[in-house]
């Protein structure tokens, strides 16, 4: 089983959509989540941290449930420039170089 | 500008022909990592770095070598390049002190084995 898990998608979805992208980890100690977006092959970049209280930045919200293991971003109001594969990505140990990453859910976002 | 740089960004080579891909940061970060990404698999940890001449095993170490004999710099080795290394490779940093403790990548070096 792989330690961080995601569907690969793709999701398809028109211009103004709400998607959801669910991620699932197996070490239950992991310290830290993040949500990361990669561009076509580009390298990943941070989109946003994942905290237990939930954390929103404009239209994405993060959630993560530490006792079922998993982690959820919503992207409301879905725009073109959207389109990128999202990366779930957890951390082991707190500040650690421990970093586990899921294989990603690719998003197109159609006119 | 705060970056990690990496070069090549693309090499076409063949079997065990060594190969050194570079690997720069100038943000004075304490960590630096190698990953290979592959379709399906995502990234995987190759080797990492907490520190000047302190390098360790990641996942998938395996055929690859790494220094760090500056706090910049963390080349990746192949001493002898196989096929199965062909895959598209990121460096990235980043600092024990950040909030959040995100990493910077490096655009990528793409690499095939023939």
């Amino acid at each position: 089983r792989k330690e961080v898990e995601q569907d690969p998608g793709p999701f398809n979805v028109p211009e103004g959509a709400t998607v959801a992208f669910n991620c699932t980890y197996s070490n239950s100690a992991s310290q830290s989540f993040f949500w990361y977006r990669q561009d076509c092959r580009k390298e990943p970049k941070l989109l946003m941290s994942v905290y237990s209280s939930g954390n929103e930045d404009g239209r994405f919200t993060a959630q993560l449930n530490r006792a079922s293991q998993y982690i959820s971003l919503l992207i409301r109001d879905s725009k073109l420039s959207d389109s990128a594969t999202y990366l779930c990505v957890v951390n082991k140990q707190w500040r650690s170089n421990d970093m586990r990453f899921g294989a990603g859910t690719r998003l197109t976002v159609k006119p | 500008e705060a970056q990690v740089t990496q070069n090549p960004r693309y090499l076409i080579t063949v079997t065990g022909k060594k190969l050194t891909v570079t690997c720069s940061q100038n943000m004075n970060h304490e960590y630096m990592s190698w990953y290979r990404q592959d379709p399906g698999l995502g990234l995987r940890q190759i080797y990492y770095s907490m520190n000047v001449e302190v390098t360790d095993k990641g996942d998938v170490p395996e055929g690859y070598k790494v220094s760090r004999k500056e706090k910049r710099n963390f080349p990746l080795i192949l001493e002898s390049p196989s096929p199965n290394q062909t895959s598209l490779y990121f460096c990235a940093s980043f600092s024990s002190r950040s909030v959040p403790d995100t990493q910077y990548f490096g655009p990528g070096t793409r690499l095939t084995v023939l």
